[in-house]
């Protein structure tokens, strides 16, 4: 099974700071790689798909990058609506891992 | 406008059961593959179980293989997750999600808490 591991776990920021957080995969998963945004007492909204295409209506300061077994999620100007946990998760040859999740919280 | 609702939540016994539904709308439910995720209290996600839009593949976590069954009813358009011999650790919100199958997941329900508690 793919372990995927999520890093930092908790980032401080404040708004306006570009953020960046890292997904790391044991083995190569291509680009199957989605990112989530959850915040306490809500669902989980899908903000990425295959590592880098955004979701219809998520705004464009988010940004995904990479493949194989390394990804990045990048927020470009941090708004007070961020601050939330972000999970991935890997979907690749029908089996599907989140990772453990990285918190973003205020400075 | 998709919408998953879910149901069945509850506190139970370990070593009892529970049914949990989703009900679907908004979409051609017959033509995605649906999923099971749930979240212990202050921890993280965990996918628990999928199924193909037939019914025809059926995965699921090691953590449930064999406790837990995954199934849907195409002409009702609901979801449903078996869940039996439960165990303190089952302890959860669980959501249902939607998705292309062998894909990620794109919507989501509200859940349905699961208590397991003696």
């Amino acid at each position: 099974d793919t372990q995927m591991t999520q890093s930092p776990s908790t980032l401080s920021a404040s708004v306006g700071d570009r953020v960046t957080m890292t997904c790391r995969a044991s083995q190569s998963i291509s680009s199957w790689l989605a990112w989530y945004q959850q915040k306490p007492g809500q669902a989980p909204k899908l903000l990425i798909y295959k590592a880098s295409h955004l979701e219809t209506g998520v705004p464009s300061r988010f940004s995904g990058s990479g493949s194989g077994t390394e990804f990045t999620l990048t927020i470009s100007s941090l708004q007070p609506d961020d601050f939330a946990t972000y999970y991935c998760l890997q979907y690749n040859s029908y089996s599907w891992t989140f990772g453990q999740g990285t918190k973003v919280e205020i400075k | 406008e998709v919408q998953l609702v879910e149901s069945g939540g509850g506190l139970v016994q370990p070593g009892t059961s529970l049914r949990l539904s989703c009900a679907a709308s908004g979409f051609r439910f017959d033509d995605y593959g649906m999923h099971w995720v749930r979240q212990a209290p202050g921890k993280g996600l965990e996918w628990v179980a999928g199924i193909s839009w037939n019914s025809g593949s059926i995965f699921y976590a090691d953590s449930v293989k064999g406790r837990f069954t995954i199934s849907r009813d195409n002409a009702k358009n609901s979801l449903f997750l078996q869940l039996n011999s439960l165990r303190l650790e089952d302890t959860a919100m669980y959501y249902c999600a939607k998705g292309v199958w062998n894909s990620y997941l794109q919507d989501w329900g509200q859940g349905t808490p699961v208590i397991v508690s003696s």
